[in-house]
């Protein structure tokens, strides 16, 4: 079962606009919450990341939102570019030997209308 | 650094063949994961190490194979190919020597099985 749903499957913005972004997890043990980009062609990178003893966090125009009690985080994009239509996923695992046991949600792919 | 290589790029297999999908790092990261990634599904793990000599299954091992004889190299064997495992593969690695845990993606193999 997909223990990371994500939504929207695609997204249209225009420039300066926001662009939102929605997962939410199932399994309590998870501690670490990244995004990831990916352009075509290209393997994910790590955008943003985020533990569940803060609410947000800002890096740039990219910031995560997070809600413990709901089991939920999404991904905020100021001021979206047309550099950053790309496919974008969140993912989920637990620390210690789990680390690099990522749960993924489906993906977003935005597209940013200039 | 490469970072995370890995070969072929891409690969046409028919039914019943056998391949190993390779993959380096030269980031000295202890865990190594494999994840295949299909329209729709994001990224699904399939086998994972925490180390040489020490490997785990992830969501989807079925069909696959992983052994790791070094830090450096982490190779994903498909016994016999089969169409349901047409999808994109990719390598990833990750160091937990002090955060902030970022796991480094390779550029992925296209597989494609008749």
């Amino acid at each position: 079962q997909q223990q990371v749903k994500q939504s929207p499957q695609s997204l249209i913005v225009q420039k300066g606009g926001i662009s939102i972004i929605n997962c939410a997890y199932e399994n309590t043990a998870f501690d670490y919450f990244p995004w990831y980009q990916q352009f075509p062609g290209k393997g994910p990178a790590l955008l943003i990341a985020i533990r569940p003893d803060v609410s947000e966090k800002k890096e740039g125009r990219f910031t995560i939102s997070f809600n413990k009690s709901a089991k939920q985080f999404s991904l905020h994009i100021m001021d979206s570019q047309p550099g950053d239509s790309a496919t974008y996923f969140c993912a989920a695992s637990s620390s210690g030997t789990s680390y690099g046991k990522l749960t993924f949600g489906q993906g977003t792919i935005l597209t940013v209308h200039p | 650094n490469a970072g995370v290589t890995q070969t072929p790029k891409f690969q046409v297999l028919k039914t019943g063949q056998s391949m190993t999908l390779q993959c380096a790092q030269d980031m000295n990261h202890e865990y190594m994961s494999w994840y295949r990634q299909d329209p729709g599904m994001g990224l699904r793990l399939i086998h994972y190490s925490v180390g040489a000599g020490i490997t785990d299954q992830g969501e989807v091992p079925n069909g696959y194979n992983v052994s790791r004889s070094t830090t450096e190299d982490f190779p994903l064997r498909l016994l016999s190919a089969a169409p349901s495992q047409t999808s994109v593969y990719f390598c990833a690695s990750l160091s937990v020597a002090g955060g902030p845990y970022e796991q480094y993606f390779g550029p992925g193999t296209r597989l494609t099985v008749t």
